[in-house]
């Protein structure tokens, strides 16, 4: 199972929107609408923050949204403030019989 | 208030063993599969190993078939890790979690306990 496709980096000034891309193919991201981002912390462990796509877990703020369009998912973080600063990580399921499979990360850095 | 600790980690020779523990509370454990992902120095996420509630299903990446074992006491809430034929390439920080398969999403995690692989 290959890793998603990420960009290394993303960039924006506080207030402003970030979106961070995540490629996969028809076996993992295009197959199923289970999706899933993750915000890590220098040091730290990963953090749910969006699941099954779009949803939000109880506690993430409504600054952080997600969508999918064939094998490609997105993570829209608007009104952007300095903790958002972070590495993140997309993640796919990808079959009954399989591991889900990771991104390579991106990080987000808040000018 | 769902918890996982990981324990276990440290430093060990290119070819030893290590176990590594991670013990839940906060939740049905016996009801939830489970999950070890690890975290080499500066890199990304990997996926090593899922386990199903009572143990019928297990996966692993192909870099630790054969190595690793995952396993699992329900009654005592705890989730294992035996590293076996370890490398230098298995240095990473090693995190428990809580897998919703219906998901496929890891809801909640662990602090991540340190494996560093070196003579």
């Amino acid at each position: 199972q290959s890793a998603l496709t990420q960009p290394p980096s993303a960039s924006a000034s506080p207030g402003q929107s970030v979106t961070i891309s995540c490629t996969g193919t028809s076996s993992d991201v295009g197959g199923y609408n289970y999706v899933s981002w993750y915000q890590q912390h220098p040091g730290k462990a990963p953090k749910l923050m969006i699941y099954e796509v779009s949803k939000r877990p109880s506690g993430v703020p409504d600054r952080f949204s997600g969508s999918k369009s064939g094998n490609t998912a997105s993570l829209t973080v608007s009104g952007l403030q300095a903790e958002d600063e972070a590495d993140y990580y997309c993640s796919s399921y990808a079959g009954s019989n399989n591991l889900g499979v990771f991104g390579t990360g991106t990080k987000v850095t808040v000018l | 208030e769902v918890q996982l600790v990981e324990s276990g980690g440290g430093l060990v020779q290119p070819g030893g063993s290590l176990r590594l523990s991670c013990a839940a509370t906060g939740f049905t454990f016996s009801s939830y599969w489970m999950s070890w992902v690890r975290q080499a120095p500066g890199k990304g996420l990997e996926w090593v190993a899922n386990m199903k509630q009572d143990g019928s299903e297990i996966y692993y990446v192909d870099s630790v078939k054969g190595r690793f074992i995952i396993s699992r006491d329900n009654a005592k809430k705890s989730l294992y890790l035996q590293m076996n034929s370890l490398r230098a390439e298995d240095t990473a920080v090693y995190y428990c979690a809580r897998y919703y398969v219906w998901g496929g999403v890891l809801d909640y995690w662990g602090q991540g306990t340190l494996v560093t692989v070196s003579s």
